[in-house]
């Protein structure tokens, strides 16, 4: 158990307005990550963080913002919400960094944009 | 954006047999590729971190290896049980920190 949390689990919000998720850890690791999971893509990174207030995007990361303001928290934003981001979203954090480290992923949350 | 595939997509074996499938990403740039398991309503876990051309790793009945020259790597189960239903992500890494999943191969032992 690597001691990350997700909040909420489960979400139904409406095209246009905003959403925020968060990441929760009690390990204090530099590196946490934002996934998106969609059936046929498997997961694909949307942003990630390498410390305090130091982000970087992933591969599907635009209509969504992140922020780092504590180490142990991690906030994932939909500026405005739209049906194309239903999707299940994992976070996950990395002991250590780079390529050679294994990733920890949270329960997940089910957002659904009507 | 790279390109990792997996197949089967998904594979349905009877209790006992033995099986393998397959993971094929870019051969250049290569630092690691990982195995995750993943089960339905969980979240993934990681199974191997392999590094080296030719590494093999084994975790029980489970056993992978790996070919950075040529891009492929596979997984095998030995004697398939119920509970090694799930689905099977790869994921290769390169420079920096970002990790290209692959869809996964979806596994369902029959009793």
């Amino acid at each position: 158990d690597a001691g990350i949390t997700q909040s909420p689990r489960h979400k139904v919000t409406e095209t246009g307005t905003p959403v925020t998720l968060r990441c929760h850890q009690t390990e204090n690791h530099r590196y946490m990550y934002w996934y998106r999971q969609d059936p046929g893509h498997g997961l694909r990174l949307i942003h990630y963080s390498y410390g305090v207030k130091d982000t970087d995007k992933g591969e599907v990361s635009d209509g969504y913002s992140v922020s780092r303001s504590k180490t142990e928290d991690f906030l994932l934003t939909l500026e405005s919400a739209t049906s194309s981001q239903t999707s299940v979203y994992f976070c996950a954090i990395q002991r250590g960094g780079g390529p050679y480290n294994e990733q920890f992923f949270g329960p997940g949350t089910r957002l659904t944009v009507l | 954006i790279l390109n990792v595939e997996q197949s089967p997509q998904s594979l349905h074996v009877q209790e006992g047999d033995s099986t393998n499938f397959t993971c094929s990403f870019p051969s250049s740039n290569f630092y690691a590729l990982h195995w995750y398991r993943w089960e339905t309503a969980k979240s993934p876990e990681a199974l191997f971190v392999m590094t080296l051309n030719g590494d093999e790793k084994k975790k029980g009945r489970i056993s992978a290896t790996l070919n950075t020259k040529e891009g492929y790597s596979y997984l095998y189960i030995k004697g398939s049980q119920p509970e090694d239903s799930a689905t099977y992500l790869c994921a290769f890494s390169s420079t920096g920190n970002q990790f290209y999943f692959g869809t996964g191969t979806s596994l369902t032992v029959i009793p």
